[in-house]
């Protein structure tokens, strides 16, 4: 079966510290990666997409990056935190007919 | 520049009655309409879709009705029920510019509560 993991589920970081934020799929080869990210009494913002191995898409500008070293794992880091960084990270690959399956999200906290 | 809208932040509806969540879109290549359900600190689920050539579509006690001219869609949820509480997002789906790379574009959400 198709399953999507991420980790860890929470986590409180202090501002200018590092991130990162790992998100593994399995039961499926090649899929399209996506990290969003819920701010406080916000919508899912998309951040970050992935074709394939070493292909990042950038939505917006900001404070991350991602990477794509794997088929099935998909990375949101950042060099130096900001108290604007916190959120509910979630990480999704594309099901043709449903959309995205999620996983649980990580609620990051910057202090 | 917000291409999908859900105007509600919250709705209160009676256990049993009928729940009626909004949403508006405005980029007129969106083809595909899905919708999510949030319950606090999980990842958002799958509830049900819609493709542009339809204007209904019907899964038990939810029904997505869709209105291209008006560029609206709606969720219905009959008779709600306690375990309905949560929060309801819509997508629309567009299309990226890399190998076909399909994107949603997410609401900001409507907070539906189920009263008993």
């Amino acid at each position: 079966s198709q399953t999507i993991h991420q980790w860890p589920a929470t986590l409180v970081q202090p501002v200018g510290s590092p991130l990162s934020l790992e998100c593994t799929v399995e039961g499926t080869s090649n899929p399209n990666l996506y990290w969003y990210r819920q701010a406080a009494g916000r919508g899912l913002q998309l951040l970050f997409y992935s074709v394939g191995i070493g292909q990042i898409s950038s939505e917006v500008p900001q404070n991350l990056s991602a990477s794509r070293p794997q088929d099935r794992q998909f990375i949101l880091s950042s060099k130096k935190l900001l108290l604007s960084d916190s959120g509910f990270y979630l990480c999704a690959w594309m099901l043709a007919s449903e959309g995205y399956t999620f996983g649980s999200g990580t609620r990051l906290t910057v202090v | 520049d917000q291409q999908v809208k859900q105007n509600s932040p919250s709705l209160s509806v009676q256990e049993g009655r009928i729940s009626i969540l909004n949403c508006d879109y405005t980029n007129s290549m969106f083809d595909y309409f899905l919708w999510y359900k949030k319950y606090p600190a999980e990842g958002p689920t799958f509830l049900i879709s819609i493709s542009s050539i339809k204007d209904k579509n019907e899964d038990g006690r939810f029904t997505v009705f869709l209105n291209k001219s008006a560029k609206h869609l709606s969720l219905h949820i009959v008779p709600s029920q306690p375990g309905d509480s949560a929060v309801y997002f819509c997508a629309a789906s567009g299309r990226g510019t890399i190998q076909g790379a399909q994107k949603l574009v997410f609401g900001q959400g409507t907070r539906l509560t189920i009263n008993p």
